[in-house]
C-alpha cells in the first residue's frame, strides 16, 4: 500500500527564518510527486511536480527537491503570507494503466512577523 | 483564468437526509476527482473519473455514496442517507493529463 508521511506536523517560524518540510514516501512505480499549498477553508493550490530523483523546482521563496525516498520543500526567508498547510502527494501506476494519487496529512506552517 | 466550480459552498443537513454536491471541472480536463478531507488531515480520494468512466472508486462507501459524470463533463456526488461521520470538506479536482490537479473551493458539509 502506498504511504506518504509528512513532517513536522506543524512548524512555527519567525519571518526570515529559513527551514525545510519533509515528505517521505513508500510507493511502487512512482509516476510523480506533487506539492500543494492549502489555505484554511480553501481547496489545495498546485505548486510543483517532481518526476525523478535529483530534480529540483523553484517558485519565489519555495524550492522542492526529490530523492528516491523523500522530498523536501525548502522555504527561504519566509514571510507571513507563506503561512498555510503544505501537502505532499505521490502518484503511482495501478491496474488498468491509470495513476492513483495518495496525499500526506500536511505540514501546517505559521510564519510570525 | 479557468477554475473548478463547486456548489454549494456550505451545506447543513440532518442525519438520514440526502445531500448532493456538484462540480464543473476546467474545460477540456478529462480526469475528475472527488475527495473527502477531514479537518487536520490530507484529502482522501473517493472516486476518480476518466471522461465518463469510473477508474477508481475503491474508497467510496458504496452503500450510501454514489457519483456520476454522465457526459464526461460535470459531475455529481450524492450521499444518502447522510451520517454524522460524513461531516467534512468535499473537494473536486480536475486534471488535463492525469498529473497535476486543480482543485475547486470545496463544499463544507455539516451533518447534525
Amino acid at each position: 500500500e502506498d504511504q506518504v508521511t509528512q513532517s513536522p506536523e506543524a512548524l512555527r517560524l519567525q519571518e526570515g527564518e529559513s527551514s525545510s518540510l519533509n515528505c517521505s514516501y513508500t510507493v511502487s512505480g512512482l509516476r510523480g510527486l506533487f506539492w500543494y499549498r492549502q489555505d484554511p477553508g480553501k481547496g489545495p493550490e498546485f505548486l510543483f511536480t517532481l518526476y525523478s530523483a535529483g530534480e529540483e523546482k523553484e517558485k519565489e521563496r519555495l524550492k522542492a527537491t526529490l530523492t528516491k525516498k523523500e522530498s523536501f520543500l525548502h522555504i527561504t526567508a519566509p514571510k507571513p503570507e507563506d503561512s498555510a498547510t503544505y501537502l505532499c502527494a505521490v502518484q503511482a501506476y495501478f491496474s488498468g494503466g491509470y495513476q492513483k494519487v495518495t496525499f500526506g496529512t500536511g505540514t501546517k506552517l505559521q510564519v510570525i512577523p | 483564468e479557468a477554475e473548478v466550480a463547486q456548489s454549494p459552498r456550505y451545506k447543513i443537513t440532518e442525519k438520514s437526509q440526502a445531500v448532493a454536491f456538484w462540480c464543473d471541472p476546467i474545460s477540456g480536463h478529462a480526469t475528475l476527482y472527488w475527495y473527502r478531507q477531514i479537518l487536520g488531515q490530507g484529502p482522501e480520494l473517493l472516486v476518480q473519473f476518466q471522461d465518463e468512466s469510473v477508474v477508481d472508486d475503491s474508497q467510496l462507501p458504496k452503500d450510501r455514496f454514489s457519483a456520476e459524470r454522465l457526459k464526461g463533463v460535470d459531475s455529481t456526488l450524492k450521499i444518502q442517507p447522510a451520517e454524522l461521520g460524513d461531516s467534512a470538506m468535499y473537494l473536486c479536482a480536475s486534471s488535463p493529463r492525469g498529473n497535476e490537479q486543480f482543485f475547486g473551493p470545496g463544499t463544507r458539509l455539516t451533518v447534525l
